[in-house]
């Protein structure tokens, strides 16, 4: 399965900007790029996804390198809410149709009040 | 829209006994999924079911998971017998067909096998 590399914590502060990173450089052509996230207790909560272009919503941005072999998760102001676990994900339709996610360990974000 | 509906919450059992897990996906989502995540580790995905058919079950340990969807809406997992190892969050996710890209989780079920 198509693998992601994304650093085990970062911390940011409330109300400020926060750049989560994601590597992918094994990444094929119809690979779509999702970010997921879990609050603690909780099962994980779709983010965002994209293909090759940019991608924003009410919840965040995705900004997609241009040969797709990294992405960075943006979030425009955080608050104590976005404390969570991130993972970024490689969505891959198997034989079938099979398209479960291969989780990693995914970012923990820290952030300070 | 009512979200994922996942019970028991929380289980704790011997090893060696059976235990059994319930999901109710969001209604009209076809395709079911039953995920693993062990403490520390991300969720990995046991099995996938698109209606009442199983798409994907090369991740579940057979001999002693099982897991079925008999009317295309609920689902059951089953341990049986269960293991120290096997302590961990199910989590049951749904999206409403194959070509719908966002997985919608719900809660999980805490299992502790002693």
């Amino acid at each position: 399965d198509a693998k992601t590399t994304q650093p085990n914590s970062m911390e940011s502060n409330e109300e400020e900007p926060v750049h989560l990173p994601c590597n992918h450089s094994t990444i094929s052509g119809t690979d779509y790029i999702h970010w997921y996230r879990q609050l603690p207790s909780q099962g994980p909560e779709y983010v965002i996804h994209g293909l090759t272009s940019n991608v924003n919503n009410r919840m965040a941005s995705l900004a997609i390198a241009e040969d797709r072999k990294s992405s960075t998760l943006i979030l425009h102001r955080a608050t104590l809410r976005d404390a969570a676990v991130y993972y970024c994900i490689l969505r891959v339709v198997r034989g079938g149709g099979a398209d479960g996610l291969t989780f990693g360990k995914g970012t923990h974000l820290i952030i300070q009040p | 829209e009512a979200g994922v509906a996942q019970s028991p919450r929380y289980k704790i059992i011997e090893k060696r006994q059976s235990v059994a897990f319930w999901c109710n996906p969001i209604s009209g989502h076809a395709t079911l999924y039953w995920y693993q995540q062990i403490l520390g580790q991300g969720p990995k995905l046991l099995i996938q079911f698109q209606n009442n058919g199983v798409v994907d079950d090369s991740q579940l340990p057979k001999d002693r998971f099982s897991a079925e969807r008999l009317k295309g809406v609920d689902s059951t997992l089953k341990i049986q017998p269960a293991k120290l190892e096997d302590s961990a969050v199910y989590l049951c996710a749904s999206s409403s067909d194959r070509t719908e890209e966002t997985q919608y989780f719900g809660p999980g079920t805490r299992l502790l096998v002693l």
